[in-house]
């Protein structure tokens, strides 16, 4: 199984530019997770899908973020207009079931300038 | 609602001594517990995990944890640390359905 894949691993970029961060979850799993981790908030979580419709994205910073699930394979996160305080690192998670752990994907670490 | 608290932000053990981490949640509904651990520049690792069952819980790396319900608390424990548990360990409460609700983390320095 090759886990959760995320990419890019690595970004940077200038404040005001469009930012597209994707990810793949494991195949079979029906719940996929968005969270930011920062020095100085810690692991947030932004927004879940579930059977790729969103259920709660109350942890969405502001308009600037946006995220879609077309498929059960696929998912991104946008940021548009980035600016330097999105800076942190970006993870993906998948789920089986309800009571099941989540498996995280190894991180897109974000770089506003 | 479901909250995490953990007790240090940073915790210190020389190498061969008991690993202690603590973690203390608020739920309304019986809670699913997750610790998770974070190595430099990587991702979450599942631990181990409470769901039902059982109150004392082996994971890997010879770490278990014991949720006590009475104290609503999900410590984490290994009898022996060695360098390779230096790493960033995360308690983690949900309900069935939810999401996951993390505390702020705890970072082990493993001393030799």
């Amino acid at each position: 199984d090759a886990g959760v894949i995320q990419s890019p691993r690595h970004e940077v970029t200038e404040m005001g530019q469009e930012v597209t961060l994707r990810c793949k979850p494991i195949s079979g799993h029906n719940s996929l997770f968005w969270y930011r981790q920062t020095m100085m908030r810690g692991l947030e979580l932004l927004i879940y899908f579930n059977n790729n419709v969103p259920i709660d994205d109350s942890g969405m910073p502001e308009d600037r973020f946006s995220a879609k699930m077309p498929n059960a394979s696929f998912s991104t996160l946008k940021i548009q207009p980035s600016e330097p305080r999105d800076s942190a690192v970006y993870f993906c998670a998948s789920r089986l079931g309800s009571s099941d752990e989540q498996y995280f994907g190894p991180g897109t670490r974000l770089t506003v300038t | 609602a479901q909250s995490v608290t953990q007790l240090g932000s940073h915790v210190s053990v020389s190498e061969g001594a008991l690993v202690l981490l603590r973690c203390n949640y608020s739920s309304s509904v019986p809670p699913y517990l997750f610790w998770y651990v974070q190595y430099p520049n990587q991702g979450l690792q599942l631990l181990l995990k409470y769901t039902t069952g059982a109150t004392l819980v082996k994971g890997i790396n010879g770490f278990e944890a014991e949720f006590k319900k009475s104290e609503t608390s999900f410590h984490l424990t290994k009898p022996s640390a060695h360098m390779s548990d230096a790493a960033e360990y995360f308690c983690a409460v949900s309900t069935a359905g939810n999401k996951l609700t993390f505390g702020g983390g705890t970072r082990v320095l493993v001393k030799p």
